[in-house]
């Protein structure tokens, strides 16, 4: 079974709308983190946020907001306003315990902004 | 956050060919990981190279295919061997940060 799951594979929006990604995760460990990253049409992968399962509190950076439900399993993550610079695939994953040995990776969704 | 150069940021490669892949850290660093992201799919984990001993490949992934080098904490290669189109992905080094993980840059190979 998939660790972490991304249904949405591409979302295409108006600029200046807002948008939602989900992220939904499985894992039978207590003490997890969860990450979301970028990757622009460039190819890098870009950091956004870290989250670790003892901490629910939501996340707000400027445009970027983390809902995170441990009830539900998920980690899902608005941008406010789009802009087309947000065009990009934004990756959910998971890693559990605390060494973070390994990563587990949504499939990704690709975020479509238009003019 | 670590700083990784990683080159090449592209090539590409006639089948059977083999091509080296080097990843450049600006701090001393225990674990670098390699990733394969094959065209339009998510990222997989490779192997994890720990400095002064074999790495270790995930299910999938084996040495003879995917030879990895860690000569010292802040410098890792990964050859891709005997390469056929399926190869043609682009793959990434990473080494744990402050918040997460830091990627390399990524070098896109094309097999033909």
């Amino acid at each position: 079974a998939q660790k972490v799951t991304q249904a949405q594979t591409e979302i295409s929006v108006v600029e200046k709308e807002d948008v939602t990604l989900d992220c939904v995760y499985e894992t039978r460990d207590t003490t997890y983190y969860l990450f979301w990253y970028k990757q622009p049409p460039s190819g890098e992968l870009v950091f956004l946020i870290r989250r670790n399962s003892f901490d629910e509190q939501n996340e707000i950076s400027g445009r970027y907001s983390w809902n995170f439900q441990k009830s539900t399993s998920s980690f899902n993550f608005t941008i406010t306003a789009s802009q087309v610079v947000d065009s990009a695939v934004y990756f959910c994953a998971l890693s559990e315990g605390y060494n973070f040995n390994k990563f587990y990776f949504g499939s990704g969704t690709k975020l479509n902004v238009k003019p | 956050s670590a700083v990784i150069s990683q080159k090449p940021s592209r090539d590409i490669c006639q089948r059977g060919t083999s091509l080296t892949i080097q990843c450049q850290v600006d701090s001393q660093v225990t674990m670098m990981f390699w990733y394969r992201q094959q065209p339009g799919q998510s990222l997989t984990l490779i192997a994890t190279a720990n400095q002064g001993s074999e790495a270790t490949y995930e299910s999938g992934f084996v040495i003879d295919k995917f030879p990895i080098s860690r000569p010292n904490l802040t410098f890792s290669t990964l050859t891709v061997s005997n390469m056929s189109p399926e190869d043609s992905s682009i793959y990434l080094c990473s080494v744990p940060g402050d918040g997460g993980y830091t990627f390399g840059s990524g070098t896109r190979l094309t097999v033909v």
